[in-house]
């Protein structure tokens, strides 16, 4: 079994569609990430999260450190937000676990 | 915003041969930086974790004495396949840890290497 699990593994979307992305991890963490990796391979990192809310543009992503849960939600998706979204998280010192991502694709 | 670079972007090497990738921080000093591989439509995996002035900690399963890491800067860690195989063909990403104020970081990641051994 993953530490970190991911869902949904695929998601395709209409332009404009509010998108969730969720995340559930097994282990104590001190923080949660969620990256964004383009086609290319480059990584951007999103958010970095120890509890609660965070919110950049059209994306926001929450936690929930009881249920040990995290989302990533994308208003008014556009097609260039087409990308593998990623959820990782650091568990005691520098272990990080990283879900399988979830490839989104957002069509016009 | 801070930034991670990483060289070369791709390289094509023989079998046999060694290879080295860099990965720099270019305004920041890092004394912690990662090492990560990826395979094909799957998800990054840590390989070593490497620290400014010590010795690099390897994954489980990973092989130092084939992935060396060399961290000799703050803003300069290196990974050298040595006697690449064609399975070591996969993409290196480098990640940085940038402290913000103590106990807080931003991880930055570096743009990957893509290594192909013939």
């Amino acid at each position: 079994k993953n530490e970190v699990e991911q869902s949904p593994q695929n998601l395709t979307a209409q332009e404009g569609e509010f998108i969730t992305i969720n995340c559930s991890y097994s282990v104590g963490i001190s923080a949660l990430h969620w990256l964004q990796q383009h086609p290319g391979g480059g990584i951007v990192s999103l958010f970095m999260l120890s509890s609660g809310k965070k919110k950049h543009g059209r994306l926001i992503a929450t936690i929930n450190i009881q249920e040990k849960h995290s989302s990533l939600h994308i208003t008014a998706s556009h097609p260039r937000d087409s990308a593998v979204y990623i959820c990782a998280v650091r568990s005691g010192g520098n272990q990080f676990y990283f879900g399988t991502g979830t490839s989104l694709t957002v069509i016009p | 915003g801070a930034v991670v670079s990483q060289h070369p972007s791709w390289v094509i090497c023989k079998s046999g041969t060694s290879v080295k990738i860099e990965c720099r921080s270019l305004d920041f000093q890092a004394t912690t930086m990662f090492w990560y591989r990826q395979f094909p439509k799957q998800s990054l995996m840590l390989m070593a974790t490497s620290n400014e002035g010590s010795k690099a900690t390897y994954e489980q399963g990973v092989e130092k004495d084939k992935f060396l890491i060399n961290h000799a800067s703050l803003t300069l860690s290196t990974l050298t396949v040595t006697s690449a195989h064609p399975e070591d063909s996969s993409f290196y990403i480098c990640s940085a840890l940038r402290p913000l104020v103590p106990l807080a970081y931003e991880q930055y990641f570096g743009p990957g290497t893509r290594l192909t051994v013939t």
